[in-house]
């Protein structure tokens, strides 16, 4: 396994539109985080799923937000009528729910949004 | 919700030099990583530490869960260690993980 895989590195997308980042990661793991930073600050929490359940959501994430995990595997971030202010990285994350939790974190999506 | 302290924010060595980073956290935690960030954005793992102590080579850290702290030690420090090193933080009762704002460290040659 080569660890946490998100795609694609880097996007850049006009105000309005809509985006869609993926998640793959590490096979055995069953927890999967979602993350955003922007520049100077630490990775504020989104969401995060256990298998392909939901289990909680940020404030930070508004109905222009959704992310899901449909088989419990792979997780999609997707943006709605992006805005400028939804400029960051954004990082996801996995790792297991039992014994060592220790988790690993992909190389992040850049999203601009001019 | 959790707080979670990071300490100092900013951080400035001469190649050689030790170092001490801080964490302090709120609340009890089932979980504390210790992570670098690289100059691309990747978080690199350093340390899962929810307690006790542990080295890896010139870096080691301690963590009292007790008195919810923990502590990134760095010794002879080179300009490769240069960067953000964040502590995050799961929490007893609930599985999500937090943040802290960081330190960024910077090693003069």
């Amino acid at each position: 396994d080569t660890g946490v895989s998100q795609n694609p590195r880097h996007k850049i997308t006009k105000r309005g539109q809509n985006v869609t980042f993926r998640c793959d990661p590490i096979s055995e793991h069953n927890r999967l985080y979602w993350y955003r930073q922007t520049l100077g600050q630490g990775p504020e929490f989104l969401t995060y799923f256990q298998n392909e359940a939901q289990l909680e959501k940020s404030r930070l994430l508004s109905d222009r937000f959704s992310a899901e995990r449909p088989k419990g595997s792979f997780s999609t971030l997707e943006i709605q009528r992006t805005e400028q202010g939804d400029s960051a990285m954004y990082l996801c994350a996995s790792s297991l729910s039992w014994g060592v939790t220790e988790a690993f974190f992909g190389q992040g999506t850049r999203l601009t949004v001019v | 919700g959790i707080q979670v302290e990071q300490s100092p924010p900013d951080l400035i060595l001469q190649e050689g030099a030790n170092s001490t980073l801080r964490c302090n956290f709120s609340d009890s935690v089932n979980n504390l990583q210790w992570f670098h960030q690289n100059p691309w954005g990747q978080l690199i793992n350093l340390f899962y530490i929810p307690s006790g102590t542990k080295q890896n080579g010139r870096l080691s850290a301690t963590t009292v869960a007790t008195e919810r702290y923990s502590l990134l030690y760095i010794s002879s420090s080179q300009t490769t260690d240069s960067g953000v090193y964040f502590c995050a933080v799961e929490l007893n009762n609930n599985n999500d993980m937090r943040f802290g704002a960081g330190t960024r460290l910077t090693v003069k040659p």
